[in-house]
């Protein structure tokens, strides 16, 4: 069954610490994304990656680190740097790296800052 | 930078009522646009894109929007909405060529249709 699986689901953390979001898809897609999702803020791009070892910024980068070590995974580590980290995250993935290609997504993950 | 606006937050509408959800982006040289739809507790999905010809698009479960290149805007219709509809509705645009496949979203649109 092919897709983007991100893990876990929810994801509860205390303040001051690091939590990392898992993202794996088995498309063979060589583009993976992260995006944050706020109510009423539609979908901000945090970190995107056009290939293995590389990745570049997104528009809401402070906070956050990835890496990009296989094809098919991109974690997101959501660090105690970030001021609100309470949202939900999506994790998406496009096959070729050009502007027409469709991006598909991941169920999420919803992280709670306790 | 480019931007997205969709001027709705919430749309209410009754079962066969006409859709019609805004989208206007800013950004003057050749872009894609797609209209992404997030069904309750489901993945967001591609709904339809365009990228150059027929500025009149048809996408999945009856959806269309119209590409209208003088007023920057991609707005998403359908003529008869059923209750299944009842979704958040996101338009997003990244700018046309090499190196740019960012996409930019709007802040999206609830639809809730009653039945």
């Amino acid at each position: 069954d092919g897709g983007i699986t991100q893990s876990p689901k929810y994801l509860f953390r205390k303040e001051g610490q690091n939590v990392t979001l898992s993202c794996e898809q088995n498309l063979n897609h060589d583009a993976m994304y992260w995006y944050r999702q706020d109510p009423g803020q539609g979908l901000r791009l945090i970190y995107y990656s056009q290939i293995v070892n590389d990745f570049q910024k997104g528009d809401i980068a402070e906070g956050y680190s990835v890496s990009r070590e296989k094809k098919e995974s991109f974690p997101l580590t959501v660090t105690s740097a970030q001021k609100n980290p309470t949202a939900f995250y999506l994790c998406a993935s496009s096959a070729q790296v050009t502007s027409t290609d469709t991006q598909y997504f991941g169920p999420g993950t919803r992280l709670t800052v306790l | 930078a480019q931007s997205v606006s969709q001027h709705n937050h919430h749309v209410i509408l009754s079962e066969a009522a006409s859709l019609e959800l805004g989208c206007n982006y800013s950004y003057g040289g050749t872009v894609n646009l797609f209209w992404y739809v997030q069904y309750p507790g489901q993945h967001l999905q591609l709904l339809l894109k365009y990228f150059s010809g027929d500025p009149l698009v048809k996408g999945i479960k009856g959806f269309e929007a119209e590409f209208i290149k003088s007023k920057f805007s991609f707005n998403l219709r359908k003529p008869s909405v059923q209750w299944s509809d009842t979704a958040e509705y996101f338009c997003a645009v990244n700018a046309g060529g090499a190196g740019s496949y960012q996409l930019t979203f709007g802040k999206g649109t609830k639809l809730s249709v009653i039945p």
